[in-house]
């Protein structure tokens, strides 16, 4: 399987800011997909990045509060915008891979906001 | 929409039992994968398990094996001869199977705990 890092592994911001959180592969996939673990619940998805396009946004997430990049294969990041406390949370990268039918994830990212 | 349903919140059992967690999805697809994922306190997602919805025979990977029913929707885990180290959240999850990526859709949870 891919080894996944993502950064920060945890952060506290204070209200109003923006944080961007990193996930880097050791090798090429051929997705990359953002989900939110909000505390005591279970993950969520928030997006997919597309390698050279727009992310894919689901239901009840938006690009301007969570916008996406994904300059290659290997690299995606993950800014939360204008944080609020309700945005507490672990958000964890996953990636795909063709003829794998399998996602596998990044240590994740707390992130507390005051 | 696909959704998942863990309805054991807290296990709890002595080392070296066995133990089985329930899942139920409901899905109109017919092609699809089930996976079992553990998330220690570490949060890092640990694939346990998979079950591709074609296959008859029930997934086994050493300690873990699946109890796949697919009429039923029924995909539980069972985990023999626990150990400390099993303790974790574990989260079932469905993911469609076609062309490019699908996302996974997690059930609620079900937090194991081993007891020494």
């Amino acid at each position: 399987s891919a080894v996944i890092s993502q950064k920060p592994s945890r952060d506290i911001c204070q209200r109003g800011t923006s944080l961007t959180i990193q996930c880097q592969v050791d090798s090429q996939v051929t997705m990359m997909f953002w989900y939110r673990q909000q505390p005591g619940q279970s993950l969520t998805l928030i997006a997919t990045a597309n390698q050279g396009s727009e992310a894919t946004y689901e239901s009840g997430f938006v690009i301007d509060k969570f916008p996406i990049s994904r300059p290659n294969l290997t690299f995606s990041t993950l800014t939360v915008s204008n944080m609020s406390p309700e945005d507490s949370s672990i958000y964890l990268c996953s990636v795909w891979t063709v003829g794998k039918d399998e996602q596998y994830f990044g240590p994740g990212t707390r992130l507390t906001v005051t | 929409a696909q959704t998942v349903t863990q309805s054991q919140p807290e296990m709890s059992v002595q080392e070296a039992e066995t133990v089985t967690l329930s899942c139920t999805y409901d899905t109109s697809e017919n092609n699809y994968y089930l996976f079992w994922y553990k998330q220690p306190p570490s949060r890092q997602m640990i694939l346990v398990i998979r079950q591709e919805a074609y296959k008859q025979q029930n997934a086994t990977e050493n300690r873990f094996s699946v109890n796949f029913q697919k009429a039923a929707k029924s995909f539980s885990l069972k985990i023999s001869d626990s150990q400390l180290g099993d303790t974790a959240m574990y989260f079932c999850a469905f993911m469609k199977q076609g062309s490019g990526a699908q996302k996974l859709v997690f059930g609620q949870g079900t937090r194991l705990t081993i007891n020494p």
